[in-house]
Formats: C-alpha cells, sequence, structure tokens
C-alpha cells in the first residue's frame, strides 16, 4: 500500500514569494491533515478535511495561507507572500475517522 | 480544549538500559492515545495506539505504553534501548467522535554506545 505523499521535499524561498505544497494521500482516506512542525518543536494542526469539506482551519493564518481539497482527494496547501515565521516542516497525514493517521515525509520550507 | 505535556525535551541512556518517555494529556472525555517516532527528515511513524481495554498496550520494536487514567498519563516505555532507537517521541490524544489530533512538544532520545 502506497504511504502519504508529499512534493516537494524541499523549498527555499525569499520574503514576499509564494509557494504550495501538495499531499496524495492513502487510497480510501476521508480524513486529511495539514501539520505545521517548526524545528525542534512538535506538530501544530493548520487545517484538516474530512473528503472535500474543511472541518476545522482556525490555527490557519487566513491572510497568507490557503487549503483545498476539491474532490476530496488529493490537497494544496498554499502560502502567499512568505515571512521567516513561515519556516517549518510541513507535514500532511491522512486516516480513516477515529483511527491513527499516517504522514508523509514532509516539505521543509526555508524563508530567507 | 485538549493538550498534550512532555515534560522531558531531551532524554540520553546508555545503550541496553530502559526507558521511560514521559506523557501527561488533558482531554474532557474518553481519550484516544499514541505514541509516534520522528527520525531524522522523516515524517511521523505510529509506534503504538490506546483506545480502550488492558491499560498497557504494546507496540512496534518493544516499545509499550501504560494508560494511568487517574494520573492522565501515558508513559512510553522500553525494557532495553538499541542505538536504533536514537529519535524524537510524540504523545498525542484524540478521543472517540474527534478528528483533530493535539501532539506534545516531543522528547529527542539519544542513545550512549
Amino acid at each position: 500500500e502506497a504511504g502519504v505523499t508529499q512534493s516537494p521535499r524541499y523549498a527555499v524561498l525569499q520574503e514576499g514569494q509564494a509557494v504550495s505544497f501538495w499531499c496524495d494521500p492513502i487510497s480510501g482516506h476521508d480524513t486529511l491533515y495539514w501539520y505545521q512542525q517548526p524545528r525542534d518543536q512538535g506538530p501544530q494542526l493548520l487545517v484538516y478535511f474530512r473528503d472535500e469539506a474543511v472541518i476545522d482551519n482556525s490555527q490557519l493564518p487566513s491572510d497568507r495561507f490557503s487549503a483545498v481539497r476539491p474532490k476530496g482527494t488529493n490537497s494544496t496547501l498554499k502560502i502567499q507572500s512568505a515571512k521567516q515565521g513561515d519556516t517549518a516542516t510541513y507535514l500532511c497525514a491522512s486516516g480513516i475517522a477515529n483511527t491513527e493517521v499516517f504522514f508523509g515525509k514532509g516539505t521543509r520550507l526555508t524563508v530567507v | 480544549a485538549q493538550s498534550v505535556t512532555q515534560p522531558d525535551a531531551r532524554v540520553t541512556v546508555s545503550e541496553g538500559a530502559s526507558l521511560q518517555l514521559r506523557c501527561k494529556y488533558s482531554y474532557s472525555g474518553t481519550p484516544y492515545l499514541f505514541w509516534y517516532v520522528q527520525y531524522p527528515r522523516q515524517g511521523l511513524q505510529l509506534l503504538l495506539k490506546y483506545y480502550s481495554g488492558d491499560p498497557v498496550v504494546q507496540g512496534v520494536n518493544g516499545f509499550e505504553a501504560e494508560f494511568i487514567k487517574s494520573n492522565s498519563s501515558f508513559h512510553l516505555r522500553k525494557a532495553s534501548v538499541h542505538w536504533s532507537d536514537s529519535a524524537v517521541y510524540f504523545c498525542a490524544v484524540t478521543g472517540y467522535g474527534n478528528e483533530k489530533i493535539t501532539f506534545g512538544a516531543g522528547t529527542k532520545l539519544t542513545i550512549k554506545p
């Protein structure tokens, strides 16, 4: 069974640039999560979906971050006008309602 | 609100020694608890999970954890560590009907030869 796939693995941006991260969850998983993990910290939930619906985006900085999952499968997280404080690893995870989740390898973002 | 506290940011133990990594959680309902491990430049991998029943759960690679409801704890243990256990370990909590999973800050485990 294929795992959660994320791309790109690494991104380096200047402040003010935009970037998109892509996630392909495990087939059949209805729930998809995006986490932000700053260096030496735990994952912090940004947003999660059930199928194509956003269930909780309360921790997503809405003025610059956006996330979609239009067909309830793949998902894209976009950062407009990146800031140095956005430097972190962005993790995508998927699962089936209320069971453990499976993580991708993440995208390590550096904003200089 | 739900939360997880891992009070030890770093733990160092000698190879072959026993290990305990501490986790305290806060959750208003019946918790579901997890331990994940993260190796460098990798995502998180599930070690073990607790939903209900026997409070001692077994995981991969000889790890186990014990759910102590009265203490709101879910400590991770291993009888004899190996150098390959060096990694960062995360405790996480959610609950029945709740898909939001909250992680602790992690404990970085270093194994001395």
